[in-house]
């Protein structure tokens, strides 16, 4: 399978505990993203990276998560002392730059996602 | 800001009619638009993509969109629905290849037999 893959798909996590998250994009891609998804609303932005450059982060983003990728392949996503407030879908997704996709090749591929649950 | 906007939470059509799911945008410059689809307990799916162009794109499961520059808009259509459509659909935006892509807030489809 060469698509988004994201680990684990599910995680249950007590609040206050820090949790990690692993993606792994399409390998010719060098475009990241992270978004997180509440029951039927929309993606909401959290970061992405250009190869292991991080672009940007938003701004209603605690400085509780935090994301890398330091090869420019895989990326983590971590959230330190979690709250329940952050139960949610983590999704991840990658692309082409505009470098390597010469703007024509820009839409970005999603993985399963991976559903946090605080208790 | 950028922002994407999908006006109706749910869409209601009969199987067989034409379907319509409206998305308008307010991204500076010249858009990149998309739209997904995401079925329950799936990731998004991509659907179609405006870059440049023609303003009619086609893609994915007889779907198409059409790009509407003066009414920043870009509704997608079909013109037979089928049961098997009705899922959770978004719109999506950047304002140039090399920024980030937002989402609208979703537009639920339900095609009735």
């Amino acid at each position: 399978d060469t698509g988004v893959s994201q680990n684990p798909r599910h995680k249950i996590t007590k609040r206050g505990q820090n949790v990690t998250f692993r993606c792994d994009p399409i390998s010719e891609h060098n475009r990241l993203y992270w978004y997180r998804q509440t029951l039927g609303q929309g993606p909401e932005f959290l970061t992405y990276f250009q190869n292991e450059a991080q672009l940007e982060k938003s701004r209603l983003l605690s400085d509780r998560f935090s994301a890398e990728r330091p090869k420019g392949s895989f990326s983590t996503l971590e959230i330190q002392r979690t709250e329940q407030g952050d139960s949610a879908m983590y999704l991840c997704a990658s692309s082409f730059g505009p470098n390597r996709g010469k703007g024509q090749n820009t839409e970005a591929f999603f993985g399963q996602g991976t559903r946090l649950t605080v208790v | 800001a950028q922002s994407v906007a999908q006006p109706e939470d749910q869409v209601n059509v009969a199987e067989g009619n034409p379907l319509t799911v409206k998305c308008t945008y307010s991204v500076s410059g010249n858009p990149y638009l998309f739209w997904y689809v995401q079925y329950p307990n799936r990731g998004l799916q991509f659907l179609l993509k405006y870059i440049t162009g023609d303003n009619l794109v086609k893609g994915s499961y007889g779907f198409e969109a059409e790009f509407n520059k003066s009414q920043t808009s870009f509704h997608l259509k079909k013109p037979s629905a089928l049961v098997s459509d009705s899922a959770l659909y978004f719109c999506a935006a950047s304002y140039s290849s090399a920024s980030k892509i937002i989402f609208g807030s979703g537009t639920r489809l339900s095609i009735r037999p």
